[in-house]
């Protein structure tokens, strides 16, 4: 089975901050990677599909990079809005999927 | 506009059994897998089960082998999920959704399901 693997786990950042967070595979899922963001209380919403390709209707703030196994979310200014844990998760292995363990971003 | 709308949730005895459904709306439903998805209290994302657009295909995590079966309704547009042999560990909130190579969002607000005694 693939695993994904986050980092960091947590971070703490200031509003206008530029952030980035990894997340590697263990092995190469050929870009096939999904990044989601979820708040408390709600459910994940997808942010980024297919490494970099931005969902609908997501801030243009939001970017995605990468490739075989190692891939990056940016994003470029942070706003007070974007606190919350972010999940990477491989859609290669289709339809056995696997998320990271998140990575839960804090007002610094 | 994509829905998914996830029911059934509820309190049930460990080694109980319980549905779970997912109704879904807004695309077209035989071209889609649709996977299961959980998060237990104060943790991470868990994929669970998938079946394919056909329904000919499922595949189910470790965690739930044996215990769980997915399986769809095309004439509903509405995709079932039955628990059995329920423990602690399944208490969760479990979200429906299709997380492919070009995934379909919003997801549903989910249902809670909770396994104790």
């Amino acid at each position: 089975d693939i695993q994904m693997t986050q980092s960091p786990t947590s971070l703490s950042a200031s509003v206008g901050d530029r952030v980035t967070i990894t997340c590697r595979a263990s092995q190469n899922i050929r870009g096939y990677l999904n990044w989601f963001q979820q708040k408390p209380g709600e459910a994940p919403k997808l942010l980024i599909y297919a490494t970099s390709s931005v969902q609908s209707g997501v801030p243009s703030r939001f970017s995605g990079s990468g490739s075989g196994t190692d891939f990056t979310l940016t994003i470029s200014s942070l706003q007070p809005e974007d606190f919350a844990t972010y999940y990477c998760q491989q859609s290669y292995s289709t339809p056995k999927y696997t998320f990271g363990q998140g990575t839960k971003l804090e007002i610094k | 506009e994509v829905q998914f709308l996830e029911s059934g949730g509820g309190l049930v005895q460990p080694g109980g059994s319980l549905r779970l459904s997912c109704a879904t709306s807004g695309f077209t439903f035989s071209n889609y897998a649709i996977s299961w998805v959980r998060q237990a209290p104060g943790k991470g994302l868990e994929w669970v089960s998938s079946i394919s657009g056909s329904g000919g295909s499922t595949f189910h995590a470790d965690s739930v082998k044996g215990r769980f079966i997915i399986s769809r309704d095309s004439s509903r547009n509405t995709v079932y999920l039955q628990m059995s042999s329920l423990t602690a560990d399944d208490t969760a909130i479990y979200y429906c959704a299709n997380i492919g190579r070009n995934p379909l969002d919003p997801w549903g607000q989910g249902t809670q399901v909770t396994v104790s005694s």
